[in-house]
């Protein structure tokens, strides 16, 4: 069974930094590029960019580029979500999915269950 | 950019009963690239449909994608107890490489 598993939640203070993974099962891992999408509390999903994990060639959403950065260790088959600065709005649920083995890609299936992020002062 | 809407934003209705739901781009867009998500509290969105009217892996065959150009839709049949959820329709753009969600129809027991 095809399976992505997320870290749990995390509470974070506005400038610090966070690093969430996605760990990924009953697949080739470095056959399928992995996606995040943000979803806030209450709202509708946004993607936030694309990464292959085979030689981490990642894509951006021009609203979140500089400010996430991905990256991916094949050898435990996970990818990482990561800030450097988190802000207050940076609270949202988080999910990993798997794109399908080739272009174009379009569609998103499985879900990891997701990693909820809160910021707070 | 391209902006998807669905509509209603709310749809009330009871077991048993026939699903509408719309989506509809802001320009016409590659039939291929339409896809269905349904979110379940607390859930993990699941595709439904791929190709605007392909059935993913599993899904019952009430669920049916239809549509072309700026209009979509996605049929229920004879709704059952598990498909009061929110549902997300899903455009993926080639150039730029951009995945776009509507904001999503949630569908409440009457």
């Amino acid at each position: 069974e095809v399976q992505l598993v997320q870290s749990g939640a995390e509470v974070r203070k506005p400038g610090e930094s966070l690093k969430i993974s996605c760990q990924g099962s009953g697949y080739i891992f470095t056959d399928y590029w992995i996606t995040w999408v943000r979803q806030v509390p209450g709202g509708a999903l946004e993607w936030v960019g694309n990464i292959d994990p085979s030689d981490s060639y990642t894509i951006y959403n021009p609203s979140f580029q500089d400010h996430v950065t991905f990256s991916a260790d094949t050898s435990i088959r996970t990818a990482y979500l990561h800030w450097n600065t988190l802000k207050a709005s940076d609270t949202a649920m988080f999910f990993c999915a798997r794109l399908p083995y080739s272009s174009p890609r379009d569609w998103i299936e499985p879900w990891g269950q997701g990693t909820l992020v809160s910021v707070s002062s | 950019d391209i902006v998807l809407t669905q509509s209603p934003g709310t749809l009330y209705l009871s077991p048993g009963d026939r699903a509408t739901l719309s989506c509809r781009a802001s320009q016409s867009i590659t039939t291929s690239y339409l896809a269905w998500y349904q979110q379940r509290p607390g859930q993990a969105p699941r595709l439904l449909i791929y190709g605007a009217s392909r059935r993913a892996h599993g899904i019952p065959d009430r669920f049916t994608g239809s549509g072309t150009g700026t209009d979509f839709t996605l049929t229920i049949s004879r709704l059952q107890p598990e498909d009061f959820a929110v549902y997300y329709c899903q455009h993926f753009g080639r150039s730029p490489l951009m995945y776009t969600f509507g904001q999503g129809t949630k569908l409440e027991v009457k």
